[in-house]
């Protein structure tokens, strides 16, 4: 069975302050790992994939198999930023993606 | 906008009475997916097709649930004889064969169940 697990489910920093979004998983063999936003009244968006390992809007997120952890991270944090951010993991053998029940990300002026 | 498209937004019926919602994905896109949201949690998934095939079903798609993708294009997902339980927003996305992960999920269809 494959589960995501994200602890906060709201976030709230100031402009500028460095933010960090948990995200734990549990799978028995290699999984893909995703970060999704959803911003007010916009669809949801991925935002990130591990495999890529790339900066998205200043995020970065790593996977770390010891801990089964994907945290994702911006050392600044920015207003726009405020959304819903739901973390994703896809099995190796199927195509289904399991969500996180989501982290609401305010930043605060 | 070229994006995935779902019809009704919103809808609003008596318990006991039948629903479907349409999804017409991005017109490249081989597969085609449905998830079931509910407040405060994220989306669960219901099913998927690859073209016109129903490749993998939830257990959460009970048998007053149904989905079809006939001829590989736009999908519907019929909700047979409503419970209150139902109530959720349903989101259809779509992705590509060779793209793994990207999901381009639309706007979503609303259910209020009375």
């Amino acid at each position: 069975a494959q589960r995501v697990t994200q602890p906060e489910k709201l976030l709230s920093v100031f402009k500028g302050a460095p933010v960090e979004l948990k995200c734990n998983y549990s799978y028995s063999g290699s999984p893909e790992l995703f970060w999704y936003v959803q911003y007010s009244r916009q669809r949801l968006q991925l935002l990130l994939r591990h495999i890529s390992r790339e900066s998205i809007k200043g995020f970065t997120a790593d996977l770390n198999k010891g801990e089964t952890s994907f945290h994702l991270k911006k050392p600044f944090a920015q207003e726009e930023d405020s959304a819903m951010y739901y973390c994703a993991l896809k099995g190796a053998s199927g195509s289904r993606l399991t969500f996180g029940e989501g982290t609401q990300l305010t930043v605060n002026p | 906008d070229t994006g995935v498209s779902q019809d009704p937004r919103h809808k609003i019926t008596k318990r006991g009475q039948n629903v479907t919602f349409r999804c017409d994905p991005i017109s490249e896109h081989n597969r085609l997916y449905w998830y079931r949201q509910t407040l405060g949690q994220g989306p669960e998934f219901l099913t998927y097709f690859q073209n016109e095939a129903q490749l993998e079903k939830s257990r959460l798609l009970s048998d007053r649930f149904s989905a079809e993708r006939p001829k590989g294009s736009f999908s519907t997902l019929e909700i047979q004889r409503t419970e209150q339980g139902d109530s959720a927003m349903y989101l259809c996305a779509s992705s590509r064969d060779l793209v793994t992960g990207e999901l381009f999920f639309g706007e979503g269809s609303r259910l209020t169940v009375l």
